[in-house]
C-alpha cells in the first residue's frame, strides 16, 4: 500500500458527460501529480500541484480540470468526456520542498467511456 | 488484472537468471531517474532511483547503471523470480520542472 487513495477504482460514463476523480496523497506530502495512462501511450503527465497551487502542467486537455484543496486532497475534472478519453488515471504524491523525490503512486480511477 | 501498453517490448528470462532491462531517455538536462515496477491493476510501484552525478547505484537484487553520454539507463534485476513478472518504467525528472517523463515501458515475463 503506497498510502496515496484514489477513488473510485472503477468509472463508467457515457459521451459528453463530466466525472470527478478524487486523490488522496500519503500524510505529510504536499504535491499531487496527475497522470494518465492509456493503452498505446504510456504514462503521460497531466498536472502537479504544491500545496494548494498548480506547479507544473502537462499534456492537459482543455476539458481537463484539476485542483488541489486545503486539506491536499485533489480532484480530476474531465468533462464532454470522448470515448478516447478512456483510460487508467493515476494520482501521485511526493514530499514537497525537494525537487528530486520519489512519487509514491495509487491504484488507479480505471474510466470507461461508452 | 488490466493491461498496461498491449503494445510493449518485452523481455521473457528464465527464473533464476538475471534480466536486464534498458531505457533511453530523452532529455540530456535530466538529471534524477527512477525505475518503477508495475503489476497488472496496480499503481506503479518505486524500485530503485539514481541522480546523475551516480554511474551506478544498487539495491536489494537491482542495479541501476547510467550513461549519460548516450542518455541510457537500464535496470539488473538478479535471480530474476516468477514475483518480478511486471512492466518496467523508467522515468526522467530535470530539476526545477517537478515534471516526470516516462518511458514506455518494458514487460517482463519470467519462465518457471
Amino acid at each position: 500500500d503506497s498510502g496515496v487513495t484514489q477513488t473510485p477504482k472503477h468509472l463508467i460514463t457515457a459521451t459528453g458527460q463530466r466525472v470527478t476523480l478524487r486523490c488522496s496523497p500519503r500524510s505529510g506530502d504536499l504535491s499531487v501529480y496527475w497522470y494518465q495512462q492509456s493503452l498505446d501511450q504510456g504514462l503521460q503527465f497531466l498536472i502537479q500541484y504544491y500545496n494548494g497551487e498548480e506547479r507544473a502542467k502537462g499534456n492537459i486537455l482543455e476539458r481537463f480540470s484539476a485542483q488541489q484543496f486545503p486539506d491536499l486532497h485533489s480532484e480530476l475534472n474531465l468533462s464532454s468526456l470522448e470515448l478516447g478519453d478512456s483510460a487508467l488515471y493515476f494520482c501521485a504524491s511526493s514530499v514537497a520542498g525537494t525537487m528530486n523525490t520519489e512519487a509514491f503512486f495509487g491504484q488507479g480511477t480505471r474510466l470507461t467511456v461508452v | 488484472g488490466e493491461s498496461v501498453g498491449l503494445h510493449l517490448p518485452t523481455l521473457s528470462v528464465q527464473e533464476g537468471d538475471n534480466s536486464i532491462i534498458n531505457c533511453a531517455y530523452s532529455n540530456s538536462a535530466s538529471d534524477y531517474f527512477i525505475w518503477y515496477k508495475q503489476e497488472s491493476g496496480k499503481g506503479p510501484q518505486f524500485i530503485i532511483d539514481i541522480r546523475s552525478n551516480m554511474d551506478k547505484r544498487q539495491g536489494q537484487r537491482v542495479t541501476v547503471l547510467l550513461n549519460k553520454t548516450v542518455k541510457h539507463l537500464s535496470l539488473q534485476i538478479a535471480a530474476t523470480q516468477p514475483g518480478d513478472s511486471a512492466v518496467y518504467f523508467c522515468a526522467e525528472l530535470t530539476s526545477g520542472t517537478y515534471k516526470y517523463i516516462f518511458g514506455t515501458g518494458t514487460r517482463l515475463k519470467v519462465l518457471a
